[in-house]
């Protein structure tokens, strides 16, 4: 069956260090595949996309990898601030009609303290 | 440049009842999706507008319908409505240009409407 998992529901760090995300997938072939970041009560917004031929990409303190090898995409948050603190959301990029645009991961909760 | 807005906030409907939710797109874009989102999940796909025409649909009961407007803002209709409707439903704009979304268009979401049914 196909199956989009974020492995940690929840995620607590320490103010200044590195938060690391994973999204694992099986049975999809995804060209694309994007993060959003979701505050309580709000829509998800925007964070990065990377595709299928790109291995990590980045912006200020965000890195993205994508490994289709191993179906797994890493999200990284260097020097993390509490203001970080939200629901991180994956999502694979695989337009297939009744699957809709994106198929998102349930997310993971990351808590970071000062 | 406006954002993608979204009608009402909060909604608490009675079971068996019928809820529509409105969603206005990011201006210049032509692709509307509609998204529920139960507590604790990711956003599930409802279906997507494109210019007016429903492109999609996902594995949701025809109960839930949708309109697209010339002005590209969109409708959720949801008939005879049951206590698991009871979520968080998101709206998404995209810019498809000339096509409908494409692979890569990052979407940009509404705040959403908080649909509660008791």
């Amino acid at each position: 069956s196909q199956k989009i998992e974020q492995n940690s529901e929840a995620l607590n760090i320490q103010e200044g260090k590195t938060a690391t995300l994973t999204c694992n997938y099986t049975n999809y072939s995804p060209a694309y595949l994007q993060w959003y970041r979701q505050d309580p009560g709000r829509g998800p917004v925007f964070l990065l996309l990377i595709r299928e031929n790109e291995k990590e990409k980045r912006k200020e303190r965000l890195k993205v990898t994508f490994d289709t090898t191993l179906k797994q995409s890493l999200f990284h948050i260097t020097a993390s601030q509490p203001a970080d603190s939200a629901t991180y959301l994956c999502a694979l990029d695989i337009w297939g009609g009744s699957q809709g645009n994106l198929i998102f991961g349930k997310g993971t909760k990351l808590s970071v303290k000062p | 440049e406006t954002g993608v807005t979204q009608s009402p906030t909060h909604l608490i409907k009675t079971r068996g009842q019928q809820v529509t939710l409105r969603c206005s797109s990011q201006s210049g874009h032509n692709t509307v999706s509609w998204y529920q989102q139960a507590l604790g999940q990711g956003p599930q796909f409802i279906f997507q507008y494109y210019r007016e025409e429903e492109n999609g649909r996902g594995n949701f009961p025809p109960r839930f319908s949708g309109l697209q407007f010339p002005n590209y803002s969109s409708e959720l209709n949801v008939n005879a409505l049951e206590l698991d409707d009871s979520a968080l439903y998101l709206c998404a704009s995209s810019s498809g240009g000339q096509q409908p979304y494409l692979r890569g268009d990052e979407q940009y979401f509404g705040p959403g409407t908080r649909l509660t049914v008791t």
